[in-house]
């Protein structure tokens, strides 16, 4: 069974730009959750997806959004970006709550 | 607000010894905790879970203990290898949400 599949792996823009970050799930997996990690904060965690719908989002401005799709297949977006949006960001999949979540190895945003 | 914490940032040993990897939390409604593996370059692995009605859960070279007492959970690693050399991460999940709360991280390295 495929993994979950993050694209594109390495983004660069620059300050005031807006970026658009994919994820595929796990073949089944119908939850989805995103989460930013850091050197200094490590891994927090940025929103979840369920059906379609944010069931959960974490504690971060309004320029972090997402969605995600009839397929499951999800999507999330940063507007207006700030230096301190440089970061890893995770996708993982889950089947439902307090399942196991299965990470992608993420999209490595810098901005410059 | 609460969050997972590790003891211990680095812990060194050599192949075939038997590491211990602590956590402490202090959220008393989390009743799900996660280890992950998180190599460089990738995203964290799931390595073993563990619910709140269990004290110990046995994997393939893995032990996770739960003590509900002092809040405390740690990751035993069987004739530890250099591959598992990486970072550990425990995350704990309150019940009826989708939330990860993950500690700092504790660096396993391994000597041949």
């Amino acid at each position: 069974k495929a993994g979950v599949t993050q694209t594109p792996r390495y983004l660069i823009k620059t300050r005031g730009q807006q970026v658009t970050l994919s994820c595929s799930p796990i073949s089944g997996h119908r939850s989805v959750s995103w989460y930013q990690q850091t050197p200094g904060q490590g891994l927090q965690f940025l929103f979840e997806y369920f059906s379609e719908t944010q069931r959960n989002k974490g504690n971060f401005p309004g320029r972090f959004s997402g969605r995600q799709f009839s397929n499951s297949r999800s999507e999330m977006n940063v507007s207006t970006l700030e230096l301190g949006d440089s970061a890893l960001y995770l996708c993982a999949s889950s089947l439902n709550r307090n399942q196991p979540q299965h990470f992608g190895d993420g999209t490595r945003l810098s901005i410059l | 607000g609460e969050s997972v914490g590790l003891h211990l940032p680095t812990l060194s040993v050599q192949e075939g010894d038997n590491s211990i990897i602590n956590c402490a939390y202090s959220n008393s409604a989390s009743d799900y905790f996660i280890w992950y593996k998180q190599e460089s370059g990738k995203g964290p692995q799931f390595i073993i879970d563990i619910r709140s009605n269990m004290d110990k859960r046995q994997g393939q070279r893995v032990t996770v203990l739960l003590n509900k007492t002092v809040k405390h959970l740690s990751l035993q690693i069987a004739a530890t290898q250099p591959g598992d050399s990486a970072v550990y991460f425990c995350a704990e999940n309150i019940e009826g949400y989708s939330t990860l709360t993950f500690g700092k991280g504790t660096m396993l390295l391994v000597s041949p």
